[in-house]
C-alpha cells in the first residue's frame, strides 16, 4: 500500500460544477503539499498546509491531521482546471516529500 | 525568467551511453531537488542538496547515478550506461528553507527533462 493515496484517480466535470479530490496518508508528516501538472509537464504549487484550511481564488485545500486526509476542493470549475492534481508529504524526519499517484481531472464546457 | 530551469528539455539515446542533465534553480534558493516520473505516477524522490550538501540520496538510485551542486547553485544529475528502465521525466525543484532541516518549503518545478533510451 502506498504512503499516500488519492482519489479518484480520474474525474470528469461539466463546468461549473463543485469538485473534491481527497488525499490519504499513512504517516506522520509535517506538512502537506496539493501541486498541479498540466500536461507536458510542468508542475506549479497550489497549497502547503500543516493544519486547517487554506484559500486561494476558488481553490480551497483543508487538512486533518488526526484522520490523516486532506481534501482539495474547486469551486465553479472551468475547462483551464483540467490537470492532473497531486498530493505530497512531508513525514518531517526528512527532507524530501513523498508524492501520491495524481487524480486526472478533465472539466468539460 | 527566473524560474528554475532544465535543460535539455528532451534527450533521447541509446541504452549504455551516458547522459547529463542541468537545473538551474531559482537564484535565493538554497535546495534543490531532483525527482523521476514515469507516465501515470506521481514523482519520485530521488536525491536532495542543501547549498552544496547532499544530504539524502533515495535507495531508487543506483550507483549509475550521480548527482552535484558544487558551488551551491546550478546542479547536474548524470546516469552513467543508461538503461531503458531510465526512460522518464527528470524533475527539478528548487525553495527556501529557513530553520528546520526537515521542512522543504514551497517547491517550485523546471519543466524537467524527458529522457528517452532506445
Amino acid at each position: 500500500k502506498n504512503e499516500v493515496e488519492q482519489s479518484p484517480q480520474n474525474l470528469t466535470a461539466q463546468e461549473g460544477e463543485f469538485i473534491t479530490i481527497n488525499c490519504s496518508y499513512s504517516v506522520g508528516i509535517s506538512a502537506l503539499h496539493w501541486l498541479q501538472q498540466h500536461p507536458g509537464g510542468g508542475i506549479v504549487s497550489l497549497f502547503m498546509l500543516s493544519s486547517g484550511k487554506k484559500k486561494h481564488g476558488r481553490l480551497i485545500a483543508t487538512i486533518n491531521i488526526q484522520e490523516k486526509h486532506s481534501s482539495l476542493h474547486i469551486t465553479a470549475s472551468h475547462p483551464r482546471d483540467s490537470a492532473v492534481y497531486i498530493c505530497a508529504v512531508n513525514r518531517g524526519s526528512q527532507g524530501n516529500l513523498i508524492f501520491g499517484k495524481g487524480t486526472k481531472l478533465s472539466v468539460k464546457p | 525568467d527566473t524560474g528554475v530551469s532544465q535543460d535539455p528539455r528532451h534527450k533521447i539515446t541509446k541504452r549504455g551511453q551516458n547522459v547529463t542533465f542541468r537545473c538551474d534553480p531559482i537564484s535565493e534558493h538554497n535546495r534543490l531537488y531532483w525527482y523521476r516520473q514515469t507516465l501515470g505516477q506521481g514523482p519520485e524522490f530521488l536525491t536532495y542538496f542543501q547549498n552544496e550538501a547532499q544530504l539524502e540520496k533515495s535507495r531508487l538510485l543506483s550507483n549509475r547515478f550521480s548527482a552535484e551542486r558544487p558551488k551551491g547553485s546550478f546542479s547536474t544529475l548524470e546516469i552513467q550506461r543508461t538503461e531503458q528502465g531510465d526512460s522518464a521525466m527528470y524533475l527539478c525543484a528548487s525553495s527556501l528553507v529557513q530553520g528546520r532541516w526537515m521542512d522543504t518549503g514551497e517547491l517550485f518545478f523546471g519543466e524537467g527533462s524527458r529522457l528517452t533510451v532506445l
